[in-house]
């Protein structure tokens, strides 16, 4: 399978904890970006990559969230002292560009407990 | 800021019926207009996309998409549904250059056959 790839499918984490989520992008897309879907809406913008430059973050992202993409290959969102409220579906994506539209992984499910 | 509205939440039809599904953006300048579609338990797939030129875009599984600039509309349609239709759909847009895409909340559409 030559698309996106994100580990895990499922966390459960106690709250106070912090967690770690891996995204694989599409091998020859520039571009990656996180979002964050809740139930009964659509994905949110969380922060975008272009190679290896964080090149814009959301509101949404707090002092918590954290997100890196070494080498331009793939990236990692941590998430520290998780929050209830951080429970979600966490979606990575790339793109070879804003018109062409982005290409989305399966997500990683983030429960808080 | 830009804004995505999907005033349908929920549509039922019966296989055949022709679909019509809403979407209406708030964007200052030139936009990027995106579909995706999730069907249950998997990932979001893009259906179609307009950037420019013709504003009526054809996508995949006989689905096509109308982009009326004048009502900032993007709506989604398919003459004949059938049962394998039934998903949520997203309706996104970017600006030109922008790489954020923003999200409708989504329609959920249930074929019965």
């Amino acid at each position: 399978d030559t698309g996106v790839s994100q580990d895990p499918r499922h966390k459960i984490t106690k709250r106070g904890q912090n967690v770690t989520f891996r995204c694989d992008p599409i091998s020859e897309h520039n571009r990656l970006y996180w979002y964050r879907q809740t139930l009964g809406q659509g994905p949110e913008f969380l922060t975008y990559f272009q190679n290896e430059a964080q090149l814009e973050k959301s509101r949404l992202l707090s002092d918590r969230f954290s997100a890196e993409r070494p080498k331009g290959s793939f990236s990692t969102l941590e998430i520290q002292r998780t929050e209830q409220g951080d429970s979600a579906m966490y979606l990575c994506a790339s793109s070879l560009g804003s018109r062409f539209g982005a290409f989305f992984g399966q997500g990683t499910r983030l429960t808080v407990v | 800021a830009q804004s995505v509205s999907q005033h349908n939440h929920h549509v039922i039809l019966s296989e055949a019926a022709s679909l019509e599904l809403g979407c209406n953006y708030s964007y200052g300048g030139t936009v990027n207009l995106f579909w995706y579609v999730q069907y249950p338990g998997q990932h979001l797939q893009l259906l179609l996309k307009y950037f420019s030129g013709d504003p009526l875009v054809k996508g995949i599984k006989g689905f096509e998409a109308e982009f009326i600039k004048s009502k900032f509309s993007f709506n989604l349609r398919k003459p004949s549904v059938q049962w394998s239709d039934t998903a949520e759909y997203f309706c996104a847009v970017n600006g030109f250059g922008n790489e954020k895409l923003t999200f409708g909340t989504g329609t959920r559409l249930t074929i019965i056959p």
